[in-house]
């Protein structure tokens, strides 16, 4: 089984502050977790990916998520928000092997505040 | 990677009538996900289609509800049946690649029933 939590379904930052999504996971084999951004009236794109190798992967848009396997957490940051950033951040997990189901988190709608 | 064309990208339809939504990739892949997105909120997962065999439902989803045929290893659709406000929703299609860890999404069908 697996799940996906993430703190906070609203956060505002102001335009060129730091941006932190939570996202802790629960799986009972090593996982592959992601990021995805949904903007308005589109479908999910990937922001980020880990699969194996690095914790630390970069993504687009200046992105960023550690995988911390201690603490079970995959948070996303980006140094310096944009307005553009604007949109809403689904955290998910998958389990390796074969062509398990993704389960994705209840979103965090980010609002940048000029 | 996938590019997933998804059809009709949103539709208003009447209570007690059914929608069909088609889902092409430009690849062949194993398996087809649908998803159903309800306002403000995450992804749920509606059913894993498999060429060839009977799709597989999630709990709290009916084969006679939503329908799927998977036809061919590029093409599948999903029939939203007997329509009620409570199926406005977004329903998206979803695929994984034999190569690709991550999941590739359509741009979604936005549902109103009326």
């Amino acid at each position: 089984a697996q799940s996906v939590t993430q703190l906070g379904s609203h956060v505002s930052v102001s335009e060129g502050a730091l941006v932190l999504l939570r996202c802790n996971y629960s799986s009972s084999v090593p996982p592959y977790l992601f990021w995805y951004v949904q903007y308005p009236n589109q479908g999910l794109q990937l922001l980020l990916k880990y699969t194996t190798g690095a914790t630390l992967v970069k993504g687009i848009n200046g992105f960023e998520a550690e995988f911390k396997k201690s603490e079970t957490s995959f948070h996303l940051t980006k140094p310096s928000a944009h307005m553009s950033d604007a949109a809403e951040y689904f955290c998910a997990v998958r389990s390796t092997g074969g062509y398990q189901k993704v389960t994705f988190g209840t979103g965090t709608k980010l609002q940048v505040i000029p | 990677s996938a590019v997933i064309s998804q059809k009709p990208s949103r539709d208003i339809c009447q209570r007690g009538t059914s929608l069909t939504i088609q889902c092409q990739v430009d690849s062949q892949v194993t398996m087809m996900f649908w998803y159903r997105q309800q306002p403000g909120q995450s992804l749920t997962l509606i059913a894993t289609a498999n060429q060839g065999s009977e799709a597989t439902y999630e709990s709290g989803f009916v084969i006679d509800k939503f329908p799927i045929s998977r036809p061919n290893l590029t093409f599948s659709t999903l029939t939203v049946s007997n329509m009620s406000p409570e199926d406005s929703s977004i329903y998206l299609c979803s695929v994984h690649t034999y190569l690709n860890t991550e999941a590739f999404f359509g741009q979604g069908t936005r549902l109103t029933v009326v």
